[in-house]
């Protein structure tokens, strides 16, 4: 069974950045990509990009261009995504999902636990 | 990028009940668009693909429609499981982008 675990907690300063990481099992780094979607406290769900762990490509959501980014590490199966100059606003909880490479399998059907980041003074 | 608009926002309703939920998108997504279920503290869940195939698991209740720009989720004969905040995605072109939800209330 596919499992995406997550690392715990944060919290960080503003100006700060974090690192999140999401650990995969399964053969995922072959066949899948992994997304990740932040939630805001009480708001909707946000997808900010998109990566090829495969590969390494990425492809991000304009407004998380300049200030996100996503890696791996092949050796682990684990994919990171690092925000920088975090701001209040980035107080949110950070999902990773499975996604297929084809349109047909597209879809979020596993995801990670979920990583809260704080961001406070 | 494609807008996702939901309505409605919330829905007061009650165990047994059927409801229907509607997703618009700002331009045609053919059949790419998915349903996902969320309970508080939790991640989401795939409840529905391709606008109508039900992901594997899923009780029968749930059943998606629509094409192009207009999709709707019904759910059959609520469940108290079923109270929970649904959304709506698109995954026909990046950025993928979500509905803002619709939240079920116990009435």
């Amino acid at each position: 069974q596919v499992q995406l675990v997550q690392s715990g907690a944060a919290v960080k300063k503003p100006g700060a950045s974090v690192k999140v990481s999401c650990k995969a099992s399964g053969d995922i780094f072959n066949n899948y990509y992994i997304h990740w979607v932040r939630q805001a406290p009480g708001q909707g769900l946000e997808w900010m990009g998109v990566m090829n762990p495969r590969r390494g490509g990425t492809t991000y959501a304009e407004k998380f261009q300049d200030r996100v980014t996503m890696t791996r590490d092949t050796s682990t199966r684990t994919v990171y995504v690092e925000v920088s100059s975090l701001t209040s606003e980035d107080t949110a909880d950070y999902y990773c999902a499975r996604g297929g490479q084809w349109l047909d399998t597209a879809t979020f059907d596993s995801w990670g636990q979920g990583t809260l980041v704080i961001v406070s003074s | 990028d494609i807008q996702m608009t939901q309505s409605p926002s919330t829905l007061s309703t009650s165990v047994g009940d059927r409801v229907t939920i509607t997703c618009r998108a700002s331009q045609s997504i053919s059949n790419w668009l998915a349903w996902y279920q969320q309970e508080p503290g939790k991640a989401p869940k795939l409840l529905i693909y391709k606008a109508s195939s039900l992901q594997s698991g899923v009780p029968s209740r749930f059943s998606g429609s629509g094409s192009g720009t207009e999709f709707t989720l019904t759910i059959t004969s609520l469940q108290p499981d079923d109270f929970a905040t649904y959304y709506c995605q698109q995954y026909s072109t990046y950025p993928y982008t979500f509905g803002q939800g619709t939240k079920l209330q116990i009435q």
